[in-house]
């Protein structure tokens, strides 16, 4: 059965580039990895997807390794308003496209 | 603009009352979900409907029901309320899953406190 494990929290600085890793077990190779950003009072936004190796947009990358047990947002130089809450979603596939949202990672930006 | 519109943004009902949640998209979305959002559990999946008339369990259904009428609603019915579902209720809605691209658009929220 798959789960999906984040780090509840992470701090980091303006300017920095920012890693938050989503641990996945047992995902197969069409099941895909979506993040989602979510801010106080809001619900959460679409941020990137993907199922394997790297995709890159305006705002951030996914990262998936070969193993695909885990994967990682990178956000480039963080600025203090992507101080939010981050969630990983697995999408599988060969469930009817079952969805397992991980618990979300507060991210904490300061100047 | 893509928009996903939720009735209210905080609702406070009495035990055993029965409550309607209701949400609705305006960009003809097929598939349209409905979640609870508790701190430290994250998003969990109630019901979701992928089509007018459809709907499909989620995680956990226990003590709620849907009703999608029409393929721009979805409604969430608590059919006698109770504490333990006060909660942040989140609805959203995606298009059909194309393999490409699978993105649901989330509305603001409705935080219902139960007495």
């Amino acid at each position: 059965l798959a789960k999906t494990t984040q780090p509840i929290s992470m701090d980091s600085y303006e300017g920095q580039e920012v890693n938050i890793t989503c641990s996945h077990n047992n995902i197969a190779t069409n099941d895909y990895i979506t993040w989602y950003q979510q801010f106080p009072s809001q619900g959460p936004r679409f941020i990137i997807q993907g199922y394997k190796t790297k995709v890159t947009n305006e705002v951030a990358s996914l990262f998936i390794p070969a193993d695909r047990k885990s994967s990682t947002l990178s956000l480039p130089r963080v600025s203090l308003s992507d101080t939010a809450v981050y969630y990983c979603l697995v999408t599988i596939y060969n469930q009817g496209g079952k969805l397992i949202f991980g618990q979300g990672t507060e991210l904490s930006v300061k100047p | 603009d893509v928009k996903v519109t939720q009735s209210s943004r905080y609702l406070v009902k009495r035990t055993g009352e029965k409550v309607f949640l209701e949400c609705v998209q305006d960009m003809d979305h097929e598939n349209m979900f409905w979640y609870r959002q508790d701190p430290g559990l994250g998003l969990r999946l109630i019901y979701f409907s992928y089509d007018v008339k459809m709907k499909e369990k989620g995680d956990i259904p226990e003590g709620y029901s849907v009703s999608r009428e029409k393929k721009e609603r979805f409604s969430l019915i608590l059919e006698s309320a109770s504490t333990n579902q006060t909660s942040m209720y989140l609805c959203a809605s995606s298009p059909p899953t194309s393999g490409s691209l699978d993105e649901q658009f989330f509305g603001p929220g409705t935080r219902l406190t139960v007495l």
